[in-house]
């Protein structure tokens, strides 16, 4: 079936230095979303990205859209312990379907 | 802020009893999803709906069932529980019908089948 797929599954470092998460897709995306889950709570939207090639940033965070459509990123500069959580990238496959990637945990040591 | 409340955070519950999980959202969103998390599986979309009465079979419908009467509120039912369906699940809402915006989500519900 359609699938998102995401990695690393896990990620630790130190604070202060940058994290990267990758997400690609077996098809082509609509729209790609991407939501962050601290511990013990819920997923949380943090951007959709829509455009072949789009770059969209919020503060320390860079989003990517592959020129495909088949892939993103989603690049933190700096960590900082309130960075901890899981993130998930989502992609819009056809009619109004989102498919979510496995996520990837990010732990800080401060 | 868009409120999706979840009616209950931790369920215990035992093999083969029906289980229904409740999901209620409070801004006139049209559409609203079920979801289930597993580690290392992400978020698998169960069911979704987006109208009244209106439902659609998402990626794992087997032994789930939905109802949705009101436009407000859509439940989850677990027929006959199994251990397998012991995992966090998750309710979602959406704004627009045909075409999917942002999700919220609800604190999701730890079910635990015994």
């Amino acid at each position: 079936g359609q699938q998102v797929m995401q990695i690393p599954q896990y990620q630790h470092v130190q604070e202060g230095e940058d994290f990267t998460t990758y997400c690609n897709s077996s098809t082509t995306l609509s729209n790609i979303q991407w939501y962050k889950q601290r511990p013990g709570g819920h997923p949380v939207f943090l951007i959709q990205l829509v455009k072949s090639g789009e770059v969209k940033k919020q503060k320390r965070l860079t989003f990517q859209f592959g020129e495909a459509k088949k892939n993103s990123s989603l690049h933190i500069t700096a960590t900082q312990t309130t960075d901890v959580g899981t993130y998930f990238c989502a992609g819009i496959q056809g009619a109004q379907k989102l498919v979510f990637g496995q996520g990837t945990r990010l732990t800080i040591n401060p | 802020d868009v409120k999706v409340t979840q009616s209950s955070r931790y369920l215990v519950k035992r093999t083969g009893e029906k289980v229904f999980l409740e999901c209620v959202q409070d801004m006139d969103h049209e559409n609203m999803f079920w979801y289930r998390q597993d580690p290392g599986l992400g978020l698998r979309l169960i069911y979704f709906s987006y109208d009244v009465k209106m439902k659609e079979k998402g990626d794992i419908p087997e032994g789930y069932s939905v109802s949705r009467e009101k436009k407000e509120r859509f439940s989850l039912i677990l027929e006959s529980a199994s251990t397998n369906q012991t995992s966090m699940y998750l309710c979602a809402s959406s704004l627009f019908p045909g075409r999917l915006e942002k999700l919220f989500f609800g604190s999701g519900t730890q079910l635990s089948v015994l």
